[in-house]
């Protein structure tokens, strides 16, 4: 069985511009997360998906970002425009969705490298 | 104060020996406990959950819990060389939302 995949697995930019991170998660795994570790800081949690709809972006850092998962597959996260505070290493993790969080195995995929120059 | 804690390290143990890896946390409410291992350039992968007081135990790893102290460790006995990573603690935060330590990166020495 494949695992959570991301795409692309590096990406260099200059402040100002836009991307697009992609993450397909594991097949039939209704949960999907964002989550966002800057260099030398912890891994920081940006919002949650349930299928299509967002459950909690309580962790999304502006309105520079925006996250859709639009038929409750694959997801994307749009940074526009990119700020060079925006660098760092972008993780999604998929899970099954479990009636409790603390039986709710969340995989990681490998992450997306984000430069902003 | 950081909502998650842990000591950076890095912790260096001979093979064989038990490593001890330390956890604090500032919300009371939290209810689900993780251990994340993750290698160098590579994912976090889930490799302990605890979610009641006392021990659990799963192979080499022992997680530990005590909610009066918000206070959760990891034991790896028999280390190996091959269990030098950072481990991550993180905690449930209410929903499906959790909090990431920093890190503690460990180095077994063969």
């Amino acid at each position: 069985e494949a695992g959570v995949t991301q795409f692309p697995s590096h990406s260099v930019i200059e402040k100002g511009q836009t991307v697009t991170l992609r993450c397909d998660p594991i097949s039939g795994h209704d949960n999907l997360y964002w989550y966002r570790r800057v260099m030398g800081k912890e891994i920081k949690f940006l919002l949650h998906f349930v299928k299509e709809s967002k459950q909690d972006e309580s962790g999304m850092p502006n309105n520079r970002f925006l996250a859709e998962r639009t038929g409750g597959t694959y997801s994307t996260l749009k940074v526009q425009p990119a700020e060079l505070e925006d660098s760092g290493v972008y993780f999604c993790a998929s899970s099954q969705g479990a009636a409790s969080p603390s039986t709710d195995t969340q995989y990681f995929g490998p992450g997306t490298r984000l430069t902003v120059l | 104060q950081k909502e998650v804690e842990q000591n950076s390290g890095p912790l260096s143990v001979p093979e064989g020996a038990i490593a001890s890896l330390n956890c604090t946390y500032s919300d009371r409410v939290s209810q689900s406990f993780f251990w994340y291992r993750q290698y160098s350039g590579k994912s976090p992968e889930l490799i302990m959950s605890i979610y009641s007081n006392g021990d659990k135990e799963d192979g080499r790893f022992t997680a530990q819990l005590n909610k009066a102290s918000q206070y959760v460790s990891l034991l790896i006995r028999d280390s190996q060389p091959s269990d030098s990573a950072t481990y991550l603690c993180a905690v449930n935060a209410g929903g499906f939302k959790t909090i990431f330590g920093a890190g503690t990166r460990l180095f077994v020495k063969a």
